[in-house]
């Protein structure tokens, strides 16, 4: 069966950090993947997608990056946070042969910018 | 446009039925998604139906279609202090994008 993991759970950084998330998926190959950034009662906000090695698709400009070194590997990184980059980051995978293939989300991050 | 809404806040007595309803704008949407969140964690997907569809049974989970009016909803028989989360509905945009709405907080109370 299909897994995926993201890390860390938690993190606190302050402002101007730089930032690495990191999402890896098993169990499937070429998979569709995504980051989502959900902010305090609100719901989902697509970040990024990739179809691909190396293919990313921003959803809305921003002080965040994505990169897909591997298949199976999704990592989401910032040279400088802000104060507005805090809160909960989800990664997510689908299979990449149907559009009727749901979404399947990791556990989440949760950054706090300090 | 793609523009999901749903209320807020949901509290049902254990044992009775819950019914969160959600509509949606985009009338193209191919398939809607119904969501659980537990306090701190991330989604986990619960049912999803196909727009051609009225209705979709899950043991405990009933999803109801009505495309005229674009309103879906999702009714949870038996309703169980477990239950109590957030839930989510979402609708497919496109090949990749999902949209969501803020979510319904459901407690149970005994």
């Amino acid at each position: 069966s299909q897994t995926i993991h993201q890390w860390p759970a938690t993190l606190v950084q302050p402002v101007g950090s730089p930032l690495s998330l990191e999402c890896t998926v098993e169990g499937t190959s070429n998979p569709n993947l995504y980051w989502y950034r959900q902010a305090a009662g609100r719901g989902l906000q697509l970040l990024f997608y990739s179809v691909g090695i190396g293919q990313i698709s921003s959803e809305v400009p921003q002080n965040l990056s994505a990169s897909r070194p591997q298949d199976r590997q999704f990592i989401l990184s910032s040279k400088k946070l802000l104060l507005s980059d805090s809160g909960f980051y989800l990664c997510a995978w689908s299979e990449s042969w149907g559009v009727d293939q749901p979404q399947h989300f990791g556990d989440g991050t949760r950054l706090s910018i300090l | 446009g793609e523009d999901v809404e749903q209320s807020l806040f949901l509290s049902v007595r254990e044992g009775d039925s819950s019914v969160i309803n959600c509509t949606y704008t985009d009338s193209s949407s191919t398939y809607l998604y119904w969501y659980k969140q537990e306090p701190g964690a991330g989604l986990q997907l619960l049912t999803y139906i196909f727009s051609n569809m009225d209705m979709k049974q899950d043991q405990r989970l009933t999803v109801l279609l009505n495309k005229k009016d674009k309103h879906l909803s999702l009714r949870i028989a038996d309703t169980q202090t477990g239950d109590s989360a957030i839930y989510f509905c979402a609708e497919r945009v496109n090949d990749y994008k999902l949209s969501f709405g803020a979510g319904t907080t459901v407690t149970v109370r005994a």
